[in-house]
C-alpha cells in the first residue's frame, strides 16, 4: 500500500513553453501533498505544500507564478512549470501525507529538461 | 541554517563491510527518517524513528537518535553491492506541519 506515482516520469520541452506534472496517491487519500526539487548531486528542496481544495502553500524564493500547483483531489495535486527555461531543468518529487504521524510517501520523480 | 547534515559526504566500503552514516540537525524533531534513492530514481523510505525513541532496527538497518545531542546514525550491516544508493536524513521539525527538512545526503559505494 502507500503507492505514488508521477506523470510524465521523464520530459523535454522548448524554453517558454509549460510543463504539467501529476502526482496521485493511487492507494490512499492523502491529506496533504509536498512539491520539491532536486539538481543533480544535491539534495531534495521543499518547493511547496499543497492541501486539497486550498491553496498552496510555496517556501520562501519559490514563484508561485511560475510553478503553479492545483490540488483538486485527496489523490491528485499537479504542479504546470509556466514559460520554462533551462534553469528550471531538474527533477521533481511529489510526496504524498495521509495525516497524523504517518511518513510521506515519495513518487518516482520527473526529470524535466529545458532546451 | 542546513537541517540535517549528513556525514560522511562519500562512503566506500567492500561487500560485506557495515556502514555508518551520520545525521545532525539543529532544531527541535517530532521524528528523523532515513531514505535512500537510487541514481536517478525516487525516494525509498528506510526507517522512522520518533523524537521519544532511541533505537530501532528493520532488517540490516539499525537507527540511532540522541535528542541531546541533535544527532542520528544508520548502520547498515552485512552490505551488498545492491545498497549502493545516496542516503538522506530527514527531519520532521516541531512546529513544521510535517514538512521534511532533507540532508544533503551521503553517496555509499559498496564494491563486490
Amino acid at each position: 500500500g502507500a503507492v505514488v506515482s508521477q506523470h510524465p516520469s521523464w520530459v523535454i520541452c522548448k524554453s517558454g513553453t509549460s510543463v504539467k506534472i501529476e502526482c496521485r496517491s493511487l492507494d490512499f487519500q492523502a491529506t496533504t501533498m509536498f512539491w520539491y526539487r532536486q539538481f543533480p548531486k544535491q539534495s531534495l528542496m521543499l518547493m511547496a505544500t499543497s492541501n486539497e481544495g486550498s491553496k498552496a502553500t510555496y517556501e520562501q524564493g519559490v514563484e508561485k507564478d511560475k510553478f503553479l500547483i492545483n490540488h483538486a483531489s485527496l489523490t491528485l495535486s499537479t504542479l504546470t512549470v509556466t514559460s520554462a527555461h533551462p534553469e528550471d531543468s531538474s527533477f521533481y518529487i511529489c510526496s504524498a501525507w495521509r495525516g497524523g504521524g504517518d511518513t510521506q510517501y515519495f513518487g518516482p520523480g520527473t526529470r524535466l529538461t529545458v532546451l | 541554517s542546513q537541517q540535517g547534515e549528513e556525514d560522511p559526504q562519500a562512503l566506500s566500503i567492500q561487500e560485506g563491510e557495515n556502514a555508518t552514516m551520520n545525521c545532525s540537525y539543529k532544531t527541535s524533531i517530532n521524528n528523523l527518517q532515513w531514505y535512500r534513492q537510487n541514481s536517478g530514481r525516487g525516494l525509498v523510505h528506510l526507517i522512522l524513528i520518533r523524537s521519544n525513541e532511541r533505537e530501532k532496527h528493520s532488517g540490516r538497518l539499525r537507527v540511532t537518535l540522541d535528542t541531546s545531542k541533535k544527532s542520528s546514525s544508520l548502520l547498515i550491516t552485512a552490505s551488498r553491492a545492491a545498497d549502493t544508493a545516496s542516503y538522506f536524513c530527514a527531519t520532521d521539525d516541531t512546529g513544521a506541519n510535517s514538512k521534511l527538512t532533507f540532508g544533503k545526503g551521503i553517496t555509499l559505494s559498496v564494491r563486490p
